[in-house]
């Protein structure tokens, strides 16, 4: 078992709904999470980071942590055709918080 | 300002020669780490150095992967009688310090294609 697992997708939404990415973790030590997106052929950029139990909002954006059940969420609102794109989920641990990612989940945003 | 360089963006190998590929962090950061991403499939760490010391090379898969970082800026990752399975995209990250609150800044990445 991965220490960090994600479905892959690919997850197609239609414009303007909801996006719900899902990321669930197998260290009960994991003290916080990033949100990479990566466009395709392209390098992951940073879109969050928590490290609080609950949900972390910025812009469009929110990130959802819940230590009890060892999950952590990523919520799009007002899907764009430009958010299409694989996010990856990531845990820092071990020497100098080296990155644990999981595959990613690929995100279409359909018209 | 200038984020992390990786060089040369595309190699192409036949299989058993010898590859070297280069990083330059963002200026000032001290933490430089080297992931390793085939397709389809997350970053896998490779190896960390703090400054110019390595203190984790765990993830490098044989003794063929080597990497350095002499003088605490630019660090080079080189591949020994490269094989097939190392084709994959190599990135580079640089970050402040190590530290589970500090975001790492990824760079273009090298696509390594070992025929």
């Amino acid at each position: 078992q991965k220490e960090v697992e994600q479905n892959s997708g690919p997850l197609s939404v239609p414009e303007g709904a909801i996006a719900s990415l899902n990321c669930t973790y197998s260290d009960r030590g994991s003290q916080s999470f990033f949100w990479y997106r990566q466009y395709s052929g392209k390098s992951p950029e940073l879109i969050m980071f928590i490290y609080s139990n609950g949900d972390k909002e910025d812009g469009r954006f929110t990130a959802q942590l819940n230590k009890a059940s060892q999950y952590v969420s990523l919520l799009i609102r007002d899907s764009q055709p430009s958010d299409s794109a694989t996010y990856l989920c990531a845990s820092p641990g071990g020497t100098a918080s080296k990155l644990t990612f999981g595959t990613g989940t690929r995100l279409q945003v359909t018209l | 300002g200038a984020g992390v360089s990786q060089s040369p963006r595309y190699k192409v190998a036949k299989r058993g020669q010898d590859v070297a590929l280069r990083c330059d962090p963002i200026s000032g950061h001290v933490s430089l780490f080297w992931y390793q991403q085939a397709l389809g499939q997350g970053p896998e760490f490779l190896t960390y150095f703090q400054n110019e010391a390595q203190l984790d090379k765990s993830g490098l898969p044989s003794d063929r992967f080597f990497a350095e970082r002499p003088e605490g800026s630019v660090s080079t990752l080189k591949i020994q009688r490269t094989q097939q399975e190392d084709s994959a995209v190599y990135l580079c990250a640089s970050s402040e310090r190590g530290s589970s609150y500090n975001e790492q800044f990824f760079g273009p990445g090298t696509r390594l294609t070992v025929l």
